[in-house]
């Protein structure tokens, strides 16, 4: 059963606006969560994290949120960019586990 | 440069024939992964290792074997591979376990194909 779900496979945006990128979890012992970036043909690059202990998490143009009342986070980039055209994946894990839950990745497509 | 290699990149076999995919990262991390991605399915995760000669099934691992020796290297064999095995690979380590805050650092992947 999937722990972490991104329910939209795709998502446009113009340049310059923001995106805004949604993920759900159903366990409530997650307590760390994290944003992950793919370009084809390459890895998942790392681009920002959030624990529990915060509801929000700011990195330059990437922002992340947390409610954990709703078991949900986003990932807000403003402005966004042509080079942000990527998949994304939200990932989870718990205090006492030793393993990392993916979502089944939104693709982001910034149009110029 | 800190990274996780992964060898081969690009892989076809039958089926049946054993291989090995090796993994190794220079960042001296304790914890090692490896996922398998499907389109629709996200990242599943194989097998996780938490320290040398330390391992552990993730959610798919049937049909997959694997060890850690050695910190820097986390190869994945797979004694009798099957077609549904075709996938792209993706090996990954962090610097303690998933629950301490240390983001996982990916390889660049190895697409296989078992016909």
């Amino acid at each position: 059963d999937q722990q972490v779900k991104q329910n939209s496979p795709s998502l446009s945006v113009q340049e310059g606006r923001i995106s805004i990128l949604n993920c759900d979890y159903t366990n409530s012992m997650f307590d760390y969560f994290l944003w992950y970036k793919k370009y084809p043909a390459e890895g998942p690059t790392f681009l920002i994290s959030i624990s529990s202990i915060k509801d929000k998490n700011e990195d330059g143009r990437f922002t992340v949120f947390l409610n954990k009342s709703a078991k949900h986070l986003s990932l807000h980039i403003v402005p966004s960019q042509p080079g942000d055209s990527a998949v994304y994946f939200c990932a989870a894990s718990g205090r006492t586990g030793n393993q990392f839950y993916f979502g089944t990745g939104t693709s982001l497509t910034v149009i110029p | 440069e800190a990274q996780v290699t992964q060898n081969p990149r690009y892989l076809i076999t039958v089926t049946g024939k054993k291989l090995t995919v090796t993994c190794s990262q220079n960042m001296n991390h304790e914890y090692m992964s490896w996922y398998r991605q499907d389109p629709g399915l996200g990242l599943r995760q194989i097998y996780y290792s938490m320290n040398v000669e330390v391992t552990d099934k993730g959610d798919v691992p049937e049909g997959y074997k694997v060890s850690r020796k050695e910190k820097r290297n986390f190869p994945l064999i797979l004694e009798s591979p099957s077609p549904n095995q075709t996938s792209l690979y993706f090996c990954a380590s962090s610097l303690s376990f998933a629950g301490a805050n240390s983001p996982l650092h990916f390889g660049n992947g190895t697409r296989l194909t078992v016909t």
